[in-house]
């Protein structure tokens, strides 16, 4: 999950396991939520999103899954590579505000 | 289609000293932005505009001014750098889905 300290929190996973990593949102009213992954030195780079109308949705490798009622997000990363090392974070837009939130993000490590 | 070009990408300042942070996009997009981004902080909105003329001020503008003449170009002024200043600065513009596309940030140092 997210976490407000100074340090990432970290998942390390071996290479070709499933990776999940979560995200708790604040804002009940938040309706629309996208995946990021930053490798190091770079900006953050978009995965997958999710409109608040959806649970779940599919990309290539990449499924996110929204549960409202407890307000979580997670990224399920299927046979996880070595280029999947990262940090990811997750973003909500608050309805009308048009203005994406951060998390603090998750640093993804692969093993070999 | 380079997306987003944010120059330069490093940068050290002295405390007072002023500088420019130039971002440019080919998207057309109508929404730029820029963040900041501190350890353990995520990304922190500065300020932000959605067209030409017209800018607002995000979660941590103080120290920090816009202006929007064109649609392509954003750049971020800091006027009087501070230490609290020194952070990895990004740039983004968005599409019509709300989809933020990010340049390659600044890293800024204030001594």
């Amino acid at each position: 999950g997210e976490s407000v300290g100074l340090h990432l929190p970290t998942l390390s996973v071996q290479e070709g396991d499933n990776s999940i990593i979560n995200c708790a949102y604040s804002n009940s009213a938040s309706d629309y939520f996208i995946w990021y992954k930053q490798e190091s030195g770079k900006g953050p780079q978009f995965i997958i999103d999710i409109r608040s109308n959806m649970d779940k949705r599919q990309g290539q490798r990449v499924t996110v899954l929204l549960n409202k009622t407890v307000k979580h997000l997670s990224l399920q990363i299927a046979a996880t590579q070595p280029g999947d090392s990262a940090v990811y974070f997750c973003a909500e837009n608050h309805g009308t505000a048009s203005k994406l939130t951060f998390g603090t993000g998750t640093r993804l490590q692969v093993t070999l | 289609n380079a997306g987003v070009t944010q120059t330069p990408k490093f940068q050290v300042l002295k405390t007072g000293q002023s500088m420019t942070l130039q971002c440019a996009q080919d998207m057309n997009h109508e929404y730029m932005s820029w963040y900041r981004q501190d350890p353990g902080m995520g990304l922190r909105l500065i300020h932000y505009s959605v067209g030409a003329g017209i800018t607002d001020q995000g979660e941590v503008p103080n120290g920090y001014n816009v202006s929007r003449s064109t649609t392509e170009d954003f750049p971020l002024r800091l006027l009087s750098a501070a230490p609290s200043q020194t952070s990895v600065y990004f740039c983004a513009s968005r599409d019509g889905q709300l989809k933020l596309f990010f340049g390659s940030g600044t890293q800024l140092s204030v001594l």
